[in-house]
């Protein structure tokens, strides 16, 4: 089955600072690539997302990058503000969704 | 627009009580529906999903059974809690075919004691 992981588990970065999240994962015929975004208590949000066809998207201060030769995908997140904070994660799709093990974001102020 | 149901927010069983989740999906047809379990720091573990009614399948042998009864009705069970079933429970459903985005439901927290 697909083996997915995410680095780092843990971020602390400051107000105004960039965080980027890595995901790699095992599964080739895997052709889509989101992310999701979980605060505490509530289930998790699609915040952004990537098709194999496409090498990067970008969506405001969030964007992601696909490197699917090296079986990899990236969230980057520009001016981090303290309501990023939140726990994040990739969820490459194959013939399901297998999660990530979830990278803790805070950004403080 | 579509939106997903899921109750309750919050249960408290004994171990070796029974269990029903109950999550139902408005607003769309023949979606694929997931269960995941995410224990207290952890990430999402895919219980079940099915891809249609009486499709079910099982990604983790468990103390759990799920079932399709409607095309939008998703339910989870089990005869028999154990402690280790606690946990943050979440419903999901994503359209039928290929990857598209999963729209959770609010999360069961249930605690067995």
């Amino acid at each position: 089955g697909e083996n997915v992981e995410q680095h780092p588990s843990t971020l602390s970065v400051q107000e105004g600072d960039s965080a980027v999240i890595k995901c790699t994962y095992s599964d080739s015929a895997s052709n889509y690539f989101p992310w999701y975004k979980q605060e505490l208590g509530k289930g998790p949000q699609l915040i952004i997302d990537i098709r194999s066809n496409v090498g990067e998207k970008k969506d405001q201060r969030i964007a992601v990058t696909l490197n699917k030769t090296a079986k990899h995908f990236s969230l980057h997140i520009t001016e981090t503000q303290p309501e990023d904070s939140a726990v994040y994660f990739c969820a490459p799709y194959g013939q399901n969704f297998v999660f990530g093990p979830g990278t803790r974001l805070s950004v403080l102020p | 627009s579509q939106t997903i149901h899921q109750w309750p927010a919050t249960l408290v069983q004994p171990v070796g009580s029974p269990l029903s989740l109950e999550c139902t999906v408005e607003g769309t047809s023949n979606p694929n529906l997931y269960w995941y379990r995410q224990a207290a720091g952890r990430g999402l573990q895919l219980l079940f999903y099915s891809v249609g009614i009486g499709q079910i399948s099982s990604e983790v042998p468990q103390n759990l059974s799920a079932s399709r009864p409607q095309d939008r009705q998703f339910i989870l069970s089990s005869k028999k809690l154990l402690l280790s079933d606690s946990g943050f429970y979440l419903c999901a459903w994503s359209v039928s075919g290929a990857g598209t985005e999963a729209f959770f439901g609010q999360g069961t927290r249930l605690t067995v004691v």
